[in-house]
C-alpha cells in the first residue's frame, strides 16, 4: 500500500536554485496539501488543492507554486531557494466532501538552503 | 480564527508514570474536529484519533485516552503506564472543515525514560 509518497526524501541546494518536490498519492483523494515543519512551531499550511486544477494558499505560501493537473499529484515548486526555506516538507491527502478531515501523511522531505 | 495551543513544550517522565498532554484550541465554528498525531523520531506523522465537535465522549484506545470538554476549549491525551516507545513529539490539530485544513499546536515533546 503506497499512500502518499514523497521524493525526494532529502535535497541540499545553494540559494537562489530551484527544485520541485514531488508528491503523490494512490487513494482517489480529492484533497491535497504540503506543510512545512520547523522546531517549535509545528506543521504550517503552504499550499492545498481541493481537486484536479484547483488550488489555493495556505498559512505561509510565498516562495512557493504548486499545480494541480491530475488527481494524484501535486507538486511543490521552489523556484528561488531561500534559507528561510530549509524545513521539512510533508505532503497530505484525504476525502474531500463526505470524509472528516483526517489528513494522511507522506513520509517527509529533509530540505537544507545553504 | 482558528488557534491550537499546546502549552507543554518538553516533558519528560518515569516508565510506568501516566503523563497528560493538553490542548486547548479556538474556533468561532459549532461544527470542528480535533486530531491527536504522534511524530516518532523516526520522522513519519502517525494518526492517533480524530473527535467530532458534536461528540463529546471520552474515548480510551488501550493505554490512550482522550478528554474532549467543549465548555473548555479543551482536548487532552493521556498515556497511562507510559512506556519509552511513547517517547515522540505529539501534536494536537483542528479543522473547521471537512476539507482536511488542520491547524496544529506547536507539539508537546515527550520523553519517557527507563
Amino acid at each position: 500500500n503506497a499512500g502518499v509518497t514523497q521524493t525526494p526524501k532529502f535535497q541540499v541546494l545553494k540559494t537562489g536554485q530551484s527544485m520541485t518536490l514531488q508528491c503523490a498519492q494512490d487513494m482517489n483523494h480529492e484533497y491535497m496539501s504540503w506543510y512545512r515543519q520547523d522546531p517549535g512551531m509545528g506543521l504550517r499550511l503552504i499550499h492545498y488543492s481541493v481537486g484536479a486544477g484547483i488550488t489555493d494558499q495556505g498559512e505561509v505560501p510565498n516562495g512557493y507554486n504548486v499545480s494541480r493537473s491530475t488527481t494524484e499529484d501535486f507538486p511543490l515548486r521552489l523556484l528561488s531557494a531561500a534559507p528561510s526555506q530549509t524545513s521539512v516538507y510533508f505532503c497530505a491527502s484525504s476525502l474531500a466532501g463526505g470524509g472528516t478531515g483526517e489528513l494522511f501523511f507522506g513520509e517527509g522531505s529533509r530540505l537544507t538552503v545553504l | 480564527a482558528q488557534k491550537v495551543t499546546q502549552a507543554q513544550t518538553e516533558i519528560s517522565v518515569v516508565e510506568k508514570e501516566d503523563v497528560t498532554l493538553d490542548c486547548v484550541y479556538e474556533t468561532r465554528d459549532t461544527t470542528y474536529y480535533l486530531f491527536w498525531y504522534k511524530q516518532p523520531p523516526s520522522g513519519e506523522l502517525v494518526f492517533l484519533i480524530r473527535r467530532n465537535s458534536f461528540d463529546e465522549q471520552n474515548e480510551i484506545s488501550g493505554r490512550y485516552s482522550w478528554n474532549f470538554q467543549k465548555s473548555t476549549s479543551s482536548f487532552n491525551f493521556t498515556i497511562t503506564a507510559s512506556q519509552v516507545v511513547d517517547s515522540a513529539v505529539y501534536f494536537c490539530a483542528l479543522s473547521e472543515s471537512q476539507l482536511g485544513k488542520l491547524i496544529f499546536g506547536q507539539g508537546t515533546e515527550l520523553s519517557v525514560k527507563p
